[in-house]
């Protein structure tokens, strides 16, 4: 069965600091791989997604994403986080086509000043 | 331009009654999607809906629990006889079509006591 695993639940980092957010995933063909940021209270907004290509994926606020075919791994980083990034973060797939999304459980991020 | 719409933003039912919660896609989104976050977990997914049909419906439970998407109106979550295991975060997430991004609404919060 399609699976995510998101390892770490809680992660604090300092502003400014860089930030590496792992995500891997179980799927025998290469899935559409996808990052959400959920803040408190609030929907999911899609920062980056992966269907083919390049695997060093760009998206918004700063945020980019690589896929790792031998890894199974499709982990999201920032360079220099900023306050307002504290949020949940969710990876997903998309297991033979986009019909449905495959959540992984989340990592929790803090941002300290 | 109108994003997913869902109402009420928080429901809150005592056991045994009746949840009926909405979701008004993006217009012109004839896909709709239903998720149920549950407290400390990711999404998953219950069921994929297009105008008048059900499409997949494998993360509905058995029982108690239907959708709907008519041709007229917003897409309906029917969960009848609630628990207290019902308490959860359900999100609505639509598309124009099969295979094209999803985007999600800001949830309704179920509380049942």
């Amino acid at each position: 069965a399609q699976s995510v695993t998101q390892p770490d639940i809680h992660i604090t980092v300092s502003e400014g600091a860089s930030l590496e957010l792992r995500c891997n995933y179980s799927y025998g063909a290469t899935p559409y791989l996808f990052w959400y940021v959920q803040s408190p209270g609030q929907g999911l907004q899609l920062l980056l997604k992966y269907f083919s290509g390049d695997t060093l994926v760009q998206g918004i606020k700063g945020f980019e994403a690589e896929f790792k075919r031998s890894q199974s791994s499709f982990n999201l980083r920032k360079p220099s986080v900023h306050w307002s990034d504290a949020a949940e973060y969710f990876c997903a797939v998309a297991p033979g086509g986009y019909n449905k999304l495959i959540f992984g459980a989340g990592t929790r991020l803090a941002v300290h000043p | 331009n109108a994003g997913v719409m869902q109402n009420p933003r928080h429901l809150v039912r005592r056991r045994g009654q009746e949840a009926r919660l909405r979701c008004s896609p993006v217009k012109g989104h004839s896909h709709v999607y239903w998720y149920r976050q549950l407290p400390e977990e990711g999404l998953k997914f219950m069921v994929y809906l297009q105008k008048e049909n059900i499409i997949d419906e494998s993360g509905m439970p058995k029982e108690r629990f239907s959708a709907e998407f008519p041709k007229e109106g917003p897409s309906i979550l029917r969960i009848q006889q609630v628990v207290r295991g019902d308490s959860a975060a359900y999100f609505c997430a639509s598309s124009p079509g099969q295979g094209d991004e999803q985007f999600f609404g800001p949830g309704t919060r179920l509380t049942v006591l």
